[in-house]
């Protein structure tokens, strides 16, 4: 199976930040990288497809980038929205695997 | 508009059976490969099962493999997760979502039980 490590598990920032995130994969799963959002007691919501694809609808401060092992998202200004916990998702190979998340607070 | 909406839920003692159904409306369901999801209290997602959009290729996660069993009947738009011999850490929230890699809409979630 591909594990998924994301970095880090909790981050404190504050509104107007530059906030990035790091997905590993213990092996190249070229582009096959998604990232959602989730908030509390909410089903989770696709941000990023295909490694830097945004879906329909999310804002443009969103950015995703990387390929084969190395991924980012990134958050260019941070807002009171986007306090949630992000997790990254490989969907190359069965079984589909997920990163640990991380949580983004307020600082 | 897309809509999911999973029930079946329940609180349901250990080594018994629940059938979760995920009813579908708003796109063509028998066009899309669908997943479930699950997220213990507190703790992360962890994907449990995926299906084609036509039932012929279904994939099982290593924790429920044997025990659980996705299925779909695309005539009624439903997503079915058939769950055998439940443990206390099959206890979850359980998303059915839509997809054949990336899962861009999810329902809104099942809370499954397992308690003595």
């Amino acid at each position: 199976d591909i594990q998924m490590t994301q970095s880090p598990s909790t981050l404190s920032a504050s509104v107007g930040d530059r906030v990035t995130i790091s997905c590993r994969a213990s092996q190249d799963i070229s582009n096959w990288l998604a990232w959602y959002q989730q908030k509390p007691g909410k089903a989770p919501k696709l941000l990023i497809y295909r490694a830097s694809s945004l879906e329909s609808g999310v804002p443009s401060r969103f950015s995703g980038s990387g390929s084969g092992t190395e991924f980012t998202l990134t958050i260019s200004s941070l807002q009171p929205d986007d306090f949630a916990t992000y997790y990254c998702q490989q969907n190359d190979n069965y079984p589909l695997t997920f990163g640990g998340g991380t949580k983004v607070e307020i600082k | 508009q897309v809509q999911l909406v999973e029930s079946g839920g329940g609180v349901v003692q250990p080594g018994r059976s629940l059938r979760l159904s995920c009813a579908a409306s708003g796109f063509a369901f028998n066009s899309f490969a669908m997943h479930w999801v699950r997220q213990a209290p507190g703790k992360g997602l962890e994907w449990v099962a995926g299906l084609s959009y036509d039932g012929s290729n279904e994939y099982h996660g290593d924790s429920v493999k044997g025990r659980f069993t996705i299925s779909r009947d695309n005539s009624k738009n439903t997503l079915y997760l058939q769950m055998n011999s439940l443990r206390v850490e099959d206890t979850a929230v359980y998303y059915c979502a839509r997809g054949s890699r990336e899962t861009d809409y999810w329902g809104q979630g099942t809370l499954v039980t397992v308690a003595p």
